[in-house]
């Protein structure tokens, strides 16, 4: 059980590149989530999906996409990158396990992202 | 609007000493309070969550709804606590908003 996982680790992209940051969990989790973390700043949250077919925006979804096909897998696009999303970006995933228990959320280990 | 504030980015205390972590939090509806810790250079992991009332490492937090807060205790610090501290908020709708993180360093 690998729990949730991220590649790359680290990347770094030139001003108006793109990629595609990849996070797939293998708990069945319905809930995915993005979040970027800047120094100071905490933890804020791009987006996030309820289930396969279902995403939505969070805080700060502005330069990014995301797409949820499978319950597995939940891709992070940046299109057109831009310094302001240097960061480090964190995929998770929960699950309410009944009804007396919560929405705890599994992290990966982070993606270390740099544009320059 | 659901919002958690924590005061302090830093905190320092040496070894043995009591700490307090403070967490405030603002929500119109039943909140989901947690405690998620960051060690260097590894993953965020959940420490505590207030459904529990559990203790984890010598932690405790309690949800005071009167003054919205959820502050992480523990009596005596030990080296191996110095991480970064979030408080998070959950909801019905799964979704969970963090504090902007504590950072604690326990001093020999």
């Amino acid at each position: 059980n690998a729990g949730v996982t991220q590649t790359p680790k680290f990347r770094i992209l030139k001003i108006g590149q793109s990629m595609t940051l990849q996070c797939t969990q293998d708990m069945n989790h319905n809930y995915m989530y993005w979040y970027r973390q800047d120094p100071g700043m905490g933890l804020k949250l791009i987006y996030y999906s309820v289930g396969a077919g279902i995403t939505d925006k969070g805080e700060v979804p502005n330069g990014y996409n995301v797409s949820r096909s499978t319950t597995e897998d939940f891709p992070l696009r940046l299109e057109l990158a831009a310094p302001s999303q240097t960061s480090v970006y964190f995929c998770a995933s929960s699950e309410r396990q009944g009804l007396r228990s919560s929405y705890e959320q599994y992290f990966g280990p982070g993606t270390r992202l740099t544009v320059t | 609007a659901q919002r958690v504030t924590q005061p302090e980015k830093l905190l320092s205390v040496f070894k043995g000493a009591p700490v307090e972590l403070k967490c405030n939090y603002s929500y119109s509806g039943s909140p989901e309070l947690f405690w998620y810790v960051q060690y260097s250079r590894q993953r965020l992991q959940l420490l505590l969550r207030h459904i529990s009332r559990e203790s984890i490492k010598g932690f405790t937090a309690d949800l005071n709804k009167g003054e919205t807060s959820f502050h992480l205790k523990k009596p005596f610090a030990q080296e191996e606590d110095s991480a970064m501290y979030y408080c998070a908020l959950g909801t019905n709708a799964g979704k969970s908003t963090f504090g902007d993180g504590t950072t604690l360093t326990v001093k020999p």
